[in-house]
């Protein structure tokens, strides 16, 4: 157990909805980092915030947003979902930057 | 852009033999940090290298890290089976913020 917990653990919607991922990170880390996992992409980063701002983009696409809050935890809203949204999605923290990151158990998000 | 490879992507392997893992990467690094993945859970922290000529060791997996080459390997002695999992590789700069890029991943099966 890495200390980083997400909710939900599975979430199964339709095409053109919008769901939230939650992740809490551990405690005494100021960064956290969304990646997403898939059988064709792999692991993809997303973005990172750091002590409540935003830090680094990846490909997250324009439909996709994060913020993180001031108690530290973080979420990800993914909108207008598409079959091709479906996939693991990792939150990940650490004490800063360049540090080891550790990874929550994921959120599966399938769209239907 | 950031590259990085792992050979093998796949690998099995017979209890008490010996491997080795490779990671390549395109651009300086500043950390390369070695994962494992069970399948269908999350990315535990196996190693961090530092530095050219690194190495560190737990039980029977052995990272090593050479900068001028931009070469990491992972020495497996001895596999056993509790060692079948995907092995992944991930890089981290200054210049790309802290986030981590991925290799593939190397699956490994470590078979009776």
């Amino acid at each position: 157990d890495s200390g980083v917990t997400q909710t939900p653990k599975h979430l199964i919607t339709a095409t053109g909805q919008r769901v939230t991922l939650r992740c809490s990170p551990r405690s005494g880390d100021l960064s956290v980092y969304w990646y997403q996992q898939s059988l064709d992409q792999g692991l993809q980063f997303l973005i990172q915030y750091y002590n409540g701002e935003e830090r680094a983009k990846g490909n997250i696409l324009e439909r996709f947003s994060a913020q993180q809050f001031p108690d530290l935890h973080s979420e990800l809203n993914l909108s207008s979902l598409e079959l091709g949204d479906s996939a693991l999605y990792f939150c990940a923290s650490s004490v800063g930057p360049s540090e080891t990151q550790y990874f929550g158990p994921g959120t599966r998000l399938l769209v239907l | 852009e950031l590259k990085v490879e792992q050979n093998p992507l796949f690998l099995s392997m017979q209890e008490g033999k010996n491997y080795t893992i490779y990671c390549n990467y395109s651009t300086t690094s500043d950390r390369l940090y070695w994962y494992r993945q069970d399948p269908g859970k999350s990315l535990e922290s196996l190693f961090v290298l530092l530095s050219n000529g690194a190495v560190k060791q737990e039980g029977r997996l052995m990272a090593s890290l050479d900068t001028k080459a931009r070469l990491s390997t992972l020495h497996i002695t001895a596999a056993v089976h509790d060692l079948s999992a995907t092995y992944f590789c991930a890089v981290d700069t200054e210049t790309s913020g802290s986030r981590l890029t991925f290799g593939e991943g190397t699956q490994l099966t470590v078979n009776p």
